[in-house]
């Protein structure tokens, strides 16, 4: 079956760096991603879409400047977290249509931690 | 008014019952629905979709749609312990790409 791949699965950095989350479509193309973010005890909430080529069309109130998405190819999408502060700690989760049906298959998520 | 609503429980129920989920939806237009499984600290596993009214049954999980009312149930049959999880609802609005996700239902099935 589809498989989403994501790494890392976790990450604990500093307050003030950047942290890059890489989302990879291991046996089909994926022209479209998508970046969740859940805090706990909360649902996925959807942060932005990944288009491939072109710029990701971000959720009301996720800032753009500060989660940088790309999507380069059709197998690879990036979301990275610029300037990183406490409050961004929590459990981002990509996902990309499979193309099979019009479900989605979701990778294993990744818990960052900015201490 | 959200797109998705779930009751977010929690829901208990004693091992070998069935639990009863239940996800209601705002836009009519909406086309597919989906029920995911989340254990604590991972991601969403796809358990079921469905398109149409009606049941839909795979093993011991039930789907069932109801459009004129705009909801989707998931049933689980014969409960065990290892269904206790929070169950997502997922709604395709309308053709577009986008899911919206119901706020998920935590259910714990008592050994």
């Amino acid at each position: 079956g589809a498989v989403v791949s994501q790494h890392p699965s976790w990450v604990i950095c500093k307050s003030g760096t950047s942290v890059k989350i890489e989302c990879r479509s291991l046996d089909f193309q994926a022209t479209t991603m998508f970046w969740y973010r859940q805090f706990p005890k909360q649902s996925l909430m959807l942060m932005a879409t990944s288009n491939e080529g072109s710029k990701a069309t971000y959720e009301q109130g996720v800032e753009k400047d500060k989660f940088l998405i790309n999507h380069a190819s059709l197998t690879l999408s990036t979301l990275t977290v610029t300037s990183a502060h406490p409050e961004d700690s929590s459990f981002y989760i990509c996902s990309a249509k499979t193309g099979m049906y019009y479900g989605y298959t979701f990778g294993s998520g990744t818990r960052l931690t900015v201490v | 008014q959200k797109e998705v609503e779930q009751n977010s429980g929690p829901l208990s129920v004693p091992e070998g019952a069935i639990a009863s989920l239940n996800c209601t939806y705002s836009d009519r237009g909406s086309q597919s629905f989906f029920w995911y499984r989340q254990y604590s600290g991972k991601s969403p596993e796809l358990i079921m979709f469905i398109y149409s009214n009606g049941d839909k049954e795979d093993g011991r999980f039930t789907a069932q749609l109801n459009k004129a009312s705009q909801y989707v149930s998931l049933l689980i049959r014969d409960s065990q312990p290892s269904d206790s999880a929070t169950y997502l609802c997922a709604v395709n609005i309308r053709t577009g790409n986008q899911f919206y996700f119901g706020t998920g239902t935590s259910l714990t099935v008592i050994p």
